[in-house]
């Protein structure tokens, strides 16, 4: 069993809809949940940090942990064709230590 | 303010061949991370860097990858000789030192072992 589980997609959504993107993971001991936006041929770019369960909002995007159920979900409201993207997730016992990714999801955005 | 920078973009070898990565980071990022992803699989780690101190070096795939950082500041990343599964997107990142350790990643260095 990998570590993180996150479906590849492809995700295909009209311009305006909610999209929800979601990690599961098997280490208890992880705290730290971050997502990150990958544009294709560029690195990745953190969109969201977040430290134990709970829930942070930035502008459209809402990021959720669940320890108990070990699961994180990023949820993007009126979403927009720039938003098309890989989205990854990524997490970490402590802070400042190795990460551990997601495979990525492909997320696209129709006009 | 500059983000991580790599150098070089995009790199051809031959199998055997030396190549040596760079990455600049984040103006007063102690911490430095090298990360790869070879197609199809998940980003991973390979090493971190305090300073100038190897932290964690857990991810390096075997001896023929030699990473530096004399001085804390840029980062290197050698391999030698270089063989066809080392083919890949070699990712460096920085964050700071302590509870706000958010990782800021560079572009990317892609590299191409044929």
């Amino acid at each position: 069993q990998k570590e993180v589980e996150q479906d590849p997609g492809p995700l295909s959504v009209p311009e305006g809809a909610i999209v929800s993107l979601n990690c599961t993971y098997s280490n208890s001991a992880f705290q730290y949940f971050m997502w990150y936006r990958q544009y294709s041929r560029k690195g990745p770019e953190l969109l969201m940090y977040t430290y134990s369960s709970g829930n942070k909002e930035d502008g459209r995007f809402t990021a959720q942990v669940d320890k108990s159920s070990k699961y994180i979900s990023l949820f993007i409201r009126d979403s927009q064709p720039s938003d098309s993207a890989t989205y990854l997730c990524a997490m970490s016992g402590q802070a400042g230590t190795a990460l551990i990714f997601g495979k990525g999801t492909t997320l696209s955005v129709s006009s | 303010e500059a983000g991580v920078t790599q150098f070089p973009s995009h790199s051809v070898i031959e199998k055997g061949q030396t190549v040596t990565l760079r990455c600049d980071p984040i103006s007063g990022h102690d911490n430095l991370y090298w990360y790869r992803r070879v197609m199809g699989k998940e980003i991973k780690f390979l090493l971190h860097f305090v300073k100038e101190s190897k932290q964690d070096e857990s991810g390096m795939p075997n001896n023929r990858f030699l990473a530096e950082r004399t001085g804390g500041t840029y980062s290197t990343l050698k391999v030698q000789p270089a063989e066809l599964e080392d083919s890949g997107v070699y990712f460096c990142a920085s964050s700071l030192v302590g509870a706000k350790a958010e990782a800021f990643f560079g572009q990317g260095t892609r590299l191409t072992v044929v």
